[in-house]
This record gives C-alpha cells, structure tokens and sequence, in this order.
C-alpha cells in the first residue's frame, strides 16, 4: 500500500497570498497518477488535478500541481475567498487507491 | 450530463446489514471501473472497494473485506455495496467514484447505531 503523507497539516494564509501544499509518497506514484481535491464542509470532492499536473475541467488556472516519482506538490498562485477549504492527495495508480490525511487552509 | 448518484444510506443498528447503490449515467457505464470510497464524520477520505468495468476483479479495504461485497448490474448502469455485520466505525458518508477520478457522486449517509 502506497502511503500519501501531506504537510502541513493546517496552512493560515490570507487572500491574495501564494499556497504551497506538498504530498510525500511512501514509493513512487505509477505514471503520475496522482490528483488533488478541494473539499468543503457538506459537499464531495471535488477534483483539480490529475496526471500529477493537469487541471480538471473548469478549475481555474491558479490551481497548479507538479511533481512525480514520490513528491508533488499543490500550488494556490493567490488565494481567493472560496479556496479556503481542506485538500487531500490521492493517488490511483493501482487498485488500491489511497488518500493523504488533507491539509486544511484557513483565513489567517 | 455525467453522474452518479448513490442511494440507500440510513440508520442502522450494529450487525445488521444495508445495501448502498450507485446510479451511473450520461456515459457508458461498462467502460469504466468503479470504487466506493467513506468518509467518517471528521475525518479524511477512505478507500473501500473497486469492481472493474467487466467485473473481473474485486478488491477490498482490510476494513471491510468479509463484510461488504461490491458488485454491479451493467443492464441497469447500477453499482452496489452489500454491508454486511455492520459496525460503529462504519459510519460514514459512502461516495461512488469513477476509476478516471474526474466523476463523484455526492454521497449517501450511513449511521450504525444502536
């Protein structure tokens, strides 16, 4: 089982500034198979990234992600009133999907 | 348009079972896997099980494998998950998702509680 270790756990931040969120992965990520999620309170996930680095239909293009092998990384440009919400990295490489733990980004 | 919708969720008291279904439209069904995935209240996502497009494998958390079978109707474009000895810890909101990642259903509620 591929473990996704995400930091930090909590990021306060205002609008307006840059967010950097990074995934650690225990072994490497077959062929960058690796998303990332907004989740607010009471709604589902809701897919940005997929492939590592591509964005998901209508997601807007201060949304960013990089990375491969075992670290990838989330990228805020500037952070807009409705970003503030939990992320969570997964990976679907194999059958077995897994998740990170999620990093909350809250209003500083 | 493309979605799921899951149904069946509700209150159930511990060791009983409950059947959760997943109603798939607006693309073909039989081309994709399909993975069930939890979320307890607070906490992350959970992965619980996968039943590829042509049913030829099944694969299950440590959590629920024994207890809760996956398995799909390609006439009707329905997913299902059979849960079986029910626990507290089986609490959850349970999500449906496409193996393409791009396509969640928005969930179903299900409370195990005496």
């Amino acid at each position: 089982e591929i473990v996704l270790t995400q930091s930090p756990g909590t990021l306060s931040l205002s609008p307006g500034e840059r967010a950097t969120l990074s995934c650690r992965a225990s072994q490497s990520v077959s062929s960058s198979y690796l998303a990332w999620y907004q989740q607010k309170p009471g709604q589902a996930p809701r897919l940005l990234i997929y492939g590592a680095s591509n964005r998901a239909t209508g997601i807007p293009d201060r949304f960013s992600g990089s990375g491969s092998g075992t670290d990838f990384t989330l990228t805020i440009s500037r952070l807009e009133p409705e970003d503030f919400a939990v992320y969570y990295c997964q990976q679907y490489g194999s059958s077995f999907w897994t998740f990170g733990q999620g990093t909350k980004v809250e209003i500083k | 348009q493309v979605q799921l919708v899951e149904s069946g969720g509700g209150v159930v008291q511990p060791g009983r079972s409950l059947r959760l279904s997943c109603a798939a439209s607006g693309f073909t069904f039989t081309n994709y896997g399909i993975h069930w995935v939890r979320q307890a209240p607070g906490k992350g996502l959970e992965w619980v099980a996968v039943i590829w497009y042509d049913e030829s494998n099944k694969y299950y958390a440590d959590s629920v494998r024994g207890r809760f079978t996956i398995s799909r109707d390609n006439s009707k474009n329905t997913l299902y998950l059979q849960m079986n000895s029910l626990r507290a810890e089986d609490t959850a909101i349970y999500y449906c998702a496409r193996d393409s990642v791009d396509v969640w259903g928005q969930g179903t509620t299900v409370t195990v509680s005496s």
